[in-house]
């Protein structure tokens, strides 16, 4: 099995809304991380697991809170976002988190806020 | 500031011909370079990884070459066909981050006509 899945494909919330999204690997990967993506722009990292400790937090605003509560699931909470959230959210898994490794991505979450 | 360009947003070709997509960077000094495929709506997928010590790598109809000289890398698809049209990304760690922190270029369109 070499799939990140996430859920759910599509999400659309409003700004005081509470959700969450989810991914899931069964590669044996010890690293998991949260991009976004917005329309036509590269992918933008925005956190990153290593054996299920968070390492990078790249500034991101606290109404995005993530969670790896094993070496196989990771979450991200939303949480009063705002309609600029609005992106693609992708997620994506590779053996250490170590460097020099390829990522596996999953097909995304398209999150529209309103 | 690290950056990453690819030069071009949109590359048109026809079918059976060799695309040329460019990747240049500024003040990374990295180890390997990254090139991944990323169809609309859907997360990227990782093609070829090519190390600083490796001039070129192939894969089947795909061709990487790596100028840690020129700060260049330059991403071959030979024999195109439209199937292959897609978004091509190239993607470099983070110089010293000590974790994996693929950051991404904007990417290329590629469009292959019949």
């Amino acid at each position: 099995d070499t799939e990140v899945t996430q859920t759910p494909k599509h999400l659309v919330m409003g700004m005081t809304n509470k959700k969450s999204l989810k991914c899931e690997q069964h590669m044996g990967h010890r690293a998991m991380y949260w991009y976004k993506q917005k329309a036509k722009k590269p992918p933008e990292l925005m956190f990153v697991y290593s054996y299920e400790k968070l390492s990078i937090n790249e500034s991101v605003p606290s109404r995005f809170s993530p969670e790896c509560p094993n070496s196989s699931l990771l979450n991200l909470h939303l949480h009063a976002l705002q309609p600029e959230d609005s992106a693609l959210y992708l997620c994506a898994s590779s053996p250490t988190g170590q460097g020099r490794e390829k990522l596996f991505f999953g097909s995304g979450t398209q999150l529209s806020v309103l | 500031s690290q950056k990453i360009e690819q030069n071009s947003e949109a590359l048109n070709i026809q079918e059976g011909k060799t695309a040329t997509l460019t990747c240049n960077y500024t003040n990374y000094s990295p180890a390997y370079l990254q090139w991944y495929r990323q169809d609309p709506g859907r997360g990227p997928v990782f093609l070829l990884l090519i190390r600083e010590n490796e001039k070129e790598k192939r894969k089947e109809r795909l061709k990487v070459t790596f100028d840690t000289t020129l700060k260049q890398s330059l991403f071959h698809i030979t024999a195109s066909q439209p199937a292959d049209s897609a978004t091509y990304l190239c993607a470099l760690d983070r110089t010293n981050s000590g974790y994996s922190t693929l950051t991404f270029g904007k990417g290329t369109m590629l469009l292959v006509s019949p």
